[in-house]
C-alpha cells in the first residue's frame, strides 16, 4: 500500500534553513508527482509547490519562489523540501502529498506531517 | 489566484442527521473541485474528486455535487468519526488553492 513517511519535528532559528524528507513506499516514485502543502496552527492549507518526480521538473508557488527547493532521490524513493531564510511565520506543519498522476493536482495520499517551529 | 470560500465556518449537527457544506469559487473551476477531510491531529484525507467522484474506500454517505463556481459536500447519516474539518481545493488553475475549511461538530 502507498505510504509517505516524513522526517521528525524541527526547531530552527530565524534565518536558518530546514529540510523535510518524505520517504515513499508502495509505488514507483517516478510514476507520480509530489506536492508540498503547509498548515500554520489553526489555519487552512497552503500550497507550496511540486515536483514531477519522473522528469525532475519543479514549480513553486509565487509566495515561496526563491526560498523553497524540492528535490528527489529516486534510488532511495525520497522527496525533500528545503525552505530557507526561515521566519517565525513559517512555523507550521509541512505535508508531502502524492499526486494522482504526473500533474493532476489531485492529492491522493498524504504524509503524516512534520512540525517546523521557528523561534529565536 | 482562485479564491475558494467555504461556508459555514462551523456546523453543529446531531448524529444521524445530514450536513451540507458549501464551497464557492471566485471564478469557474469547471468540475475540478476536490474535497478533503482532516480529523484532529491527522493529515488531510481525499474524499471527493472532480466534484462528485468518491475516492477509494470513502463511504457512500459522502456525496459531492456542483460545477462552475458552486459546489456542495453532503454528509448523510452523520457518525461520530465524521467530526472533522473539511476543505475544498481547486485543481483547475495554477496554483492549486484551498478553501478556509468547514468544521463539522457533532452535538
Amino acid at each position: 500500500q502507498v505510504q509517505l513517511v516524513q522526517s521528525g519535528a524541527e526547531v530552527k532559528k530565524p534565518g536558518a534553513s530546514v529540510t523535510v524528507s518524505c520517504k515513499t513506499s508502495g509505488y514507483i516514485l517516478t510514476k507520480n508527482a509530489m506536492h508540498w502543502v503547509r498548515q500554520a496552527p489553526g489555519q487552512s492549507l497552503e500550497y507550496m509547490g511540486w515536483i514531477n518526480a519522473g522528469k525532475d521538473i519543479t514549480k513553486y508557488s509565487q509566495k515561496f519562489q526563491g526560498r523553497v527547493t524540492i528535490t528527489r532521490d529516486t534510488s532511495a524513493s525520497v522527496v525533500f523540501m528545503e525552505l530557507s531564510s526561515l521566519r517565525p511565520e513559517d512555523s507550521a506543519v509541512y505535508y508531502c502529498a502524492r499526486d494522482g498522476g504526473l500533474g493532476s493536482f489531485l492529492l491522493d495520499f498524504w504524509g503524516q506531517g512534520t512540525l517546523v517551529t521557528v523561534s529565536s | 489566484e482562485f479564491v475558494l470560500t467555504q461556508s459555514p465556518a462551523t456546523l453543529s449537527v446531531s448524529p444521524g442527521e445530514t450536513a451540507v457544506l458549501s464551497c464557492r469559487a471566485s471564478q469557474s473551476v469547471s468540475s475540478y473541485l476536490v474535497w478533503y477531510q482532516q480529523r484532529p491531529g491527522q493529515a488531510p484525507r481525499l474524499l471527493i474528486y472532480d466534484a462528485s467522484h468518491r475516492a477509494t474506500g470513502i463511504p457512500a454517505r459522502f456525496s459531492g455535487s456542483g460545477s462552475g463556481t458552486d459546489f456542495t459536500l453532503t454528509i448523510s447519516s452523520l457518525e461520530p468519526e465524521d467530526s472533522a474539518v473539511y476543505y475544498c481545493q481547486q485543481r483547475n488553475s495554477w496554483p492549486p488553492t484551498f478553501g478556509g475549511g468547514t468544521k463539522v461538530e457533532l452535538k
